[in-house]
Protein backbone atom coordinates (compact mmCIF):
# COMPACT_ATOMS: atom_id res chain seq x y z
CA UNK A 1 0.00 0.00 0.00
CA UNK A 2 1.19 3.40 -0.53
CA UNK A 3 -1.03 5.01 1.88
CA UNK A 4 -1.97 8.56 1.01
CA UNK A 5 -0.22 10.34 -1.73
CA UNK A 6 0.02 13.95 -2.14
CA UNK A 7 1.10 16.08 -5.32
CA UNK A 8 2.74 18.08 -6.06
CA UNK A 9 5.11 18.68 -2.67
CA UNK A 10 6.51 22.24 -3.29
CA UNK A 11 4.69 24.89 -5.55
CA UNK A 12 5.62 28.80 -6.14
CA UNK A 13 2.12 30.51 -7.33
CA UNK A 14 1.34 33.85 -8.23
CA UNK A 15 -1.19 35.98 -7.28
CA UNK A 16 -4.44 35.18 -9.25
CA UNK A 17 -3.04 31.63 -10.27
CA UNK A 18 -4.72 28.74 -9.67
CA UNK A 19 -3.77 25.27 -9.44
CA UNK A 20 -4.72 21.80 -7.82
CA UNK A 21 -3.56 19.67 -5.58
CA UNK A 22 -4.03 16.22 -5.84
CA UNK A 23 -4.71 13.53 -3.12
CA UNK A 24 -4.87 9.58 -3.84
CA UNK A 25 -5.64 7.05 -1.27
CA UNK A 26 -5.49 3.20 -1.79
CA UNK A 27 -6.73 2.35 1.36
CA UNK A 28 -10.28 2.13 0.32
CA UNK A 29 -11.11 4.93 3.18
CA UNK A 30 -14.52 6.30 2.67
CA UNK A 31 -13.51 9.68 5.06
CA UNK A 32 -11.11 12.14 3.15
CA UNK A 33 -9.65 15.60 4.70
CA UNK A 34 -7.71 18.54 3.22
CA UNK A 35 -6.66 20.42 6.48
CA UNK A 36 -3.78 23.76 5.87
CA UNK A 37 -1.59 24.69 8.55
CA UNK A 38 -0.05 27.96 8.74
CA UNK A 39 3.50 28.38 10.45
CA UNK A 40 3.44 27.66 14.08
CA UNK A 41 -0.13 27.15 13.90
CA UNK A 42 -2.26 24.27 14.24
CA UNK A 43 -4.22 22.11 11.32
CA UNK A 44 -7.21 24.18 10.11
CA UNK A 45 -10.19 22.28 8.17
CA UNK A 46 -10.61 23.59 5.32
CA UNK A 47 -12.92 20.27 3.04
CA UNK A 48 -13.78 17.15 4.15
CA UNK A 49 -15.71 13.96 2.58
CA UNK A 50 -17.12 11.01 3.81
CA UNK A 51 -17.78 9.31 0.47
CA UNK A 52 -17.91 9.55 -3.18
CA UNK A 53 -19.89 12.49 -4.38
CA UNK A 54 -20.30 13.81 -1.19
CA UNK A 55 -18.48 17.21 0.27
CA UNK A 56 -18.42 19.57 3.05
CA UNK A 57 -17.10 22.57 3.72
CA UNK A 58 -14.83 22.81 6.80
CA UNK A 59 -13.19 25.69 8.94
CA UNK A 60 -11.77 27.89 6.13
CA UNK A 61 -13.37 26.86 3.05
CA UNK A 62 -12.92 29.91 1.34
CA UNK A 63 -10.64 30.45 -2.19
CA UNK A 64 -11.18 26.70 -2.31
CA UNK A 65 -13.06 23.92 -4.01
CA UNK A 66 -12.84 20.27 -4.14
CA UNK A 67 -14.78 17.63 -5.61
CA UNK A 68 -14.64 13.32 -5.14
CA UNK A 69 -15.56 11.55 -8.24
CA UNK A 70 -13.80 8.53 -6.78
CA UNK A 71 -13.23 6.87 -3.79
CA UNK A 72 -9.96 6.98 -4.22
CA UNK A 73 -9.40 10.83 -5.12
CA UNK A 74 -9.85 14.12 -3.48
CA UNK A 75 -8.29 16.93 -5.58
CA UNK A 76 -7.87 20.51 -4.05
CA UNK A 77 -8.61 23.37 -5.84
CA UNK A 78 -7.56 26.62 -5.48
CA UNK A 79 -8.76 29.65 -7.93
CA UNK A 80 -7.62 32.94 -7.83
CA UNK A 81 -4.36 32.33 -5.46
CA UNK A 82 -3.43 35.06 -2.94
CA UNK A 83 -0.99 35.34 -0.05
CA UNK A 84 -3.37 34.59 2.51
CA UNK A 85 -3.34 30.96 0.94
CA UNK A 86 0.59 30.41 1.54
CA UNK A 87 0.78 27.22 3.73
CA UNK A 88 1.34 23.74 4.28
CA UNK A 89 -1.36 21.69 2.77
CA UNK A 90 -2.31 18.26 4.38
CA UNK A 91 -4.48 15.65 2.85
CA UNK A 92 -5.50 12.88 5.24
CA UNK A 93 -8.09 10.01 5.22
CA UNK A 94 -9.68 7.63 7.57
CA UNK A 95 -12.51 4.95 7.88
CA UNK A 96 -14.68 5.37 10.54
CA UNK A 97 -16.01 2.88 13.53
CA UNK A 98 -14.60 0.15 14.79
CA UNK A 99 -11.03 -0.42 16.65
CA UNK A 100 -7.90 0.16 14.84
CA UNK A 101 -9.68 2.67 11.88
CA UNK A 102 -6.41 5.00 12.60
CA UNK A 103 -6.08 8.27 9.93
CA UNK A 104 -3.39 8.68 8.07
CA UNK A 105 -1.67 11.63 6.20
CA UNK A 106 -0.19 12.59 3.24
CA UNK A 107 3.52 14.06 3.51
CA UNK A 108 2.47 17.72 3.04
CA UNK A 109 2.36 20.37 -0.17
CA UNK A 110 4.23 23.35 0.67
CA UNK A 111 2.38 26.33 -1.06
CA UNK A 112 3.86 29.69 -1.50
CA UNK A 113 2.02 32.82 -3.00
CA UNK A 114 3.95 35.78 -4.52
CA UNK B 1 -13.94 28.42 22.49
CA UNK B 2 -12.21 25.29 21.09
CA UNK B 3 -13.60 22.18 20.62
CA UNK B 4 -10.67 20.87 21.48
CA UNK B 5 -7.81 22.03 23.88
CA UNK B 6 -4.22 20.60 24.77
CA UNK B 7 -1.89 21.82 27.41
CA UNK B 8 0.76 22.53 27.56
CA UNK B 9 1.22 24.08 24.84
CA UNK B 10 5.13 23.80 25.01
CA UNK B 11 6.87 21.29 27.74
CA UNK B 12 10.98 21.40 27.71
CA UNK B 13 12.22 18.55 29.89
CA UNK B 14 15.33 16.54 31.07
CA UNK B 15 15.86 13.39 29.10
CA UNK B 16 14.68 10.57 31.23
CA UNK B 17 11.53 12.73 32.81
CA UNK B 18 8.13 11.79 32.52
CA UNK B 19 5.96 13.75 30.00
CA UNK B 20 2.00 14.12 30.11
CA UNK B 21 0.28 15.91 28.00
CA UNK B 22 -3.58 16.87 28.18
CA UNK B 23 -6.33 16.60 25.80
CA UNK B 24 -10.43 18.16 26.89
CA UNK B 25 -12.45 18.00 24.31
CA UNK B 26 -16.42 19.58 24.42
CA UNK B 27 -18.16 17.48 22.00
CA UNK B 28 -19.19 13.90 21.71
CA UNK B 29 -16.88 11.53 19.79
CA UNK B 30 -16.87 8.78 18.69
CA UNK B 31 -13.23 8.48 18.39
CA UNK B 32 -9.65 10.54 19.50
CA UNK B 33 -6.27 10.40 18.16
CA UNK B 34 -2.93 10.96 19.44
CA UNK B 35 -0.21 12.06 16.46
CA UNK B 36 2.78 13.34 16.25
CA UNK B 37 4.58 15.59 14.02
CA UNK B 38 8.24 16.20 13.67
CA UNK B 39 10.11 18.95 12.55
CA UNK B 40 10.14 19.01 8.50
CA UNK B 41 6.27 18.28 8.77
CA UNK B 42 5.39 14.76 8.40
CA UNK B 43 1.89 13.51 10.55
CA UNK B 44 2.07 10.01 12.07
CA UNK B 45 -0.68 8.55 14.42
CA UNK B 46 0.40 7.20 17.68
CA UNK B 47 -3.28 5.86 19.15
CA UNK B 48 -6.86 6.06 18.23
CA UNK B 49 -9.37 5.11 21.32
CA UNK B 50 -12.55 4.60 21.89
CA UNK B 51 -12.36 3.95 25.29
CA UNK B 52 -9.74 2.85 27.82
CA UNK B 53 -5.87 2.55 27.53
CA UNK B 54 -3.40 1.40 25.16
CA UNK B 55 0.49 0.79 25.30
CA UNK B 56 2.80 1.41 22.38
CA UNK B 57 6.37 1.37 23.72
CA UNK B 58 6.59 3.86 26.05
CA UNK B 59 3.89 5.56 24.78
CA UNK B 60 0.81 5.61 27.27
CA UNK B 61 -2.78 6.91 26.10
CA UNK B 62 -6.03 6.93 28.23
CA UNK B 63 -8.86 8.71 27.71
CA UNK B 64 -12.29 9.21 29.99
CA UNK B 65 -15.55 9.63 28.07
CA UNK B 66 -17.43 10.95 31.28
CA UNK B 67 -14.97 13.76 31.71
CA UNK B 68 -13.99 14.37 28.10
CA UNK B 69 -10.46 13.81 28.77
CA UNK B 70 -7.41 12.10 27.53
CA UNK B 71 -3.92 12.30 28.45
CA UNK B 72 -0.43 10.90 26.35
CA UNK B 73 2.40 9.63 28.63
CA UNK B 74 5.67 9.21 27.77
CA UNK B 75 8.18 7.55 29.94
CA UNK B 76 11.78 7.44 30.02
CA UNK B 77 12.04 10.42 27.39
CA UNK B 78 14.19 10.71 24.72
CA UNK B 79 15.68 13.91 22.70
CA UNK B 80 14.08 11.84 19.47
CA UNK B 81 10.53 11.97 21.21
CA UNK B 82 10.87 15.88 20.11
CA UNK B 83 8.29 16.73 18.07
CA UNK B 84 4.53 18.28 18.41
CA UNK B 85 2.10 15.94 19.75
CA UNK B 86 -1.79 16.44 18.77
CA UNK B 87 -4.81 15.91 19.72
CA UNK B 88 -7.89 15.22 17.30
CA UNK B 89 -11.04 14.29 18.12
CA UNK B 90 -13.68 12.60 15.25
CA UNK B 91 -17.10 12.91 14.92
CA UNK B 92 -17.90 12.82 11.57
CA UNK B 93 -14.79 15.30 10.85
CA UNK B 94 -11.72 15.49 12.91
CA UNK B 95 -10.90 18.39 14.68
CA UNK B 96 -7.77 19.10 15.75
CA UNK B 97 -5.76 20.81 19.00
CA UNK B 98 -3.57 23.24 18.59
CA UNK B 99 -0.67 21.06 19.90
CA UNK B 100 2.13 20.44 22.30
CA UNK B 101 5.57 21.46 21.31
CA UNK B 102 7.64 18.73 23.45
CA UNK B 103 11.40 19.51 23.95
CA UNK B 104 13.42 16.91 25.32
CA UNK B 105 17.27 18.20 26.53
CA UNK B 106 19.75 15.35 26.76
Amino acid sequence: NAGVTQTPKFRILKIGQSMTLQCTQDMNHNYMYWYRQDPGMGLKLIYYSVGAGITDKGEVPNGYNVSRSTTEDFPLRLELAAPSQTSVYFCASTNLGGDGNTIYFGEGSWLTVV
Amino acid sequence: KNEVEQSPQNLTAQEGEFITINCSYSVGISALHWLQQHPGGGIVSLFMLSSGKKKHGRLIATINIQEKHSSLHITASHPRDSAVYICAVRVEKLTFGTGTRLTIIP
